[in-house]
Order: structure tokens, then sequence, then C-alpha cells
């Protein structure tokens, strides 16, 4: 099993530009989400999903957007990038939200210049 | 008030040595505590959770939780220079959408 798998691992972007950040679970997990890490603030989480189909925010949502096709795939898109955007973002996936374990992505770094 | 406020470090410590991890919390309806390990560069990984009070034990790792004074505590006995990563707390309470965590203790093994 590959767990989450999230793409790219780096990307560089201008401020202004829009991206798209991969997500894929191969663990027919219900409950997907994504956080954001920044020194001294810790995991942040962005927005969550509980199944295909349905999507809410979490504490930081401004300047992201998510959808949930698919049971698999979470992208998080960032609408127009700026600096502040600049940070690691982890994908977890875990069997339900009441679950104690999170399994979580590798991370993807992105900086906004 | 963070739901969950913990120490940042860093912490370094010789091979051998025991090492205390602590978090608050501020959330009395908190029942589920857990510790991730995350290695640089990497993504977290549970290492354990207890449920409600009391400790946890596994190997060398002994969970700890005091509901009374809200406080979270993870030992490492006989550290090893491949413990040396991040320790993140996180907690939940039942019927919520989400996890909290600490910022998180950056701790170093020195061989």
């Amino acid at each position: 099993n590959a767990g989450v798998t999230q793409t790219p691992k780096f990307q560089v972007l201008k401020t202004g530009q829009s991206m798209t950040l991969q997500c894929a679970q191969d663990m027919n997990h219900e409950y997907m989400s994504w956080y954001r890490q920044d020194p001294g603030m810790g995991l942040r989480l962005i927005h969550y999903s509980v199944g295909a189909g349905i999507t809410d925010q979490g504490e930081v949502p401004n300047g992201y957007n998510v959808s949930r096709s698919t049971t698999e795939d979470f992208p998080l898109r960032l609408l127009s990038a700026a600096p502040s955007q600049t940070s690691v973002y982890f994908c977890a996936s875990s069997y339900w939200y009441e679950s104690t374990e999170a399994f979580f992505g590798q991370g993807t770094r992105l900086t906004v210049v | 008030q963070k739901e969950v406020e913990q120490d940042p470090g860093p912490l370094s410590v010789p091979e051998g040595a025991i090492v205390s991890l602590n978090c608050t919390y501020s959330n009395s309806a908190f029942q589920y505590f857990m510790w991730y390990r995350q290695y640089s560069r990497k993504g977290p990984e549970l290492l354990m959770y207890t449920y409600s009070s009391g400790n946890k034990e596994d190997g060398r790792f002994t969970a700890q939780v005091d509901k009374s004074s809200k406080y979270i505590s993870l030992f490492i006995r006989d550290s090893q220079p491949s413990d040396s990563a991040t320790y993140l707390c996180a907690t939940y309470q039942t019927g919520a959408n989400n996890l909290f965590f600490g910022t998180g203790t950056r701790l170093t093994v020195i061989p």
C-alpha cells in the first residue's frame, strides 16, 4: 500500500498564481484533511472532508478551496497565491474523523515569491 | 488560548537519558490524547495514544495523562539517536471533526 501520496513535493509560485496540490489515499478512508505547518504554529487545519461530496472549513480556510469527488482523492486549490501561504502542506486521512490515528503524506513544501 | 500548548524546545540530551515531553490542554471535554513523531522533512506518524487518564507503555515509551491538571506527558527511556525527531501531542473530543495539535518539541539525542 502506498498510504497517502502528495504531489508535488516542492513548488515555487509567484504571487497571484494558482495551483492545485494533489492528495490520494489507497486505504479507503472516509476522513481526509489538509493541514499547513508553520514554525511556532504547529499543524493548523485548512479544510476537511468526512466523505465523498462533503467538505467543510477548518481553522485557516481563507485562500484555499477543496473538493472531494471520490473517496481516494482530496485536492487542495490555492486560488491566488500570496507570500503568507508559504508553508509545508500535509494531507492526512483516517478511517473516520474520530480515529486516533491519522495517516499523513510526505508533505508539499510551497514557497510563494 | 490555544487548545493545546507545547514547549517547542529544542531539547538536546545524551544517548541513554530519560526524556520527558509535556503538553497542557484547555478543554476538559478532550478524551483522546495522542503523540505523533515527525522526522525531518517527513509527515507525522502516530506513536501512541491514550484514552482518558492514566498511563500507557509501549517499549521504551510511556504516555501519561492527568486530566485533573490537563497535563499530557511522553517519557522516553534509554533514548537513542534514532529518537531524534519532533514530537507533537494531539487531542480531540468525541463528536469533534478534527484533531488539535501542539506546536511540537524538537528532540536531539546525542551519541
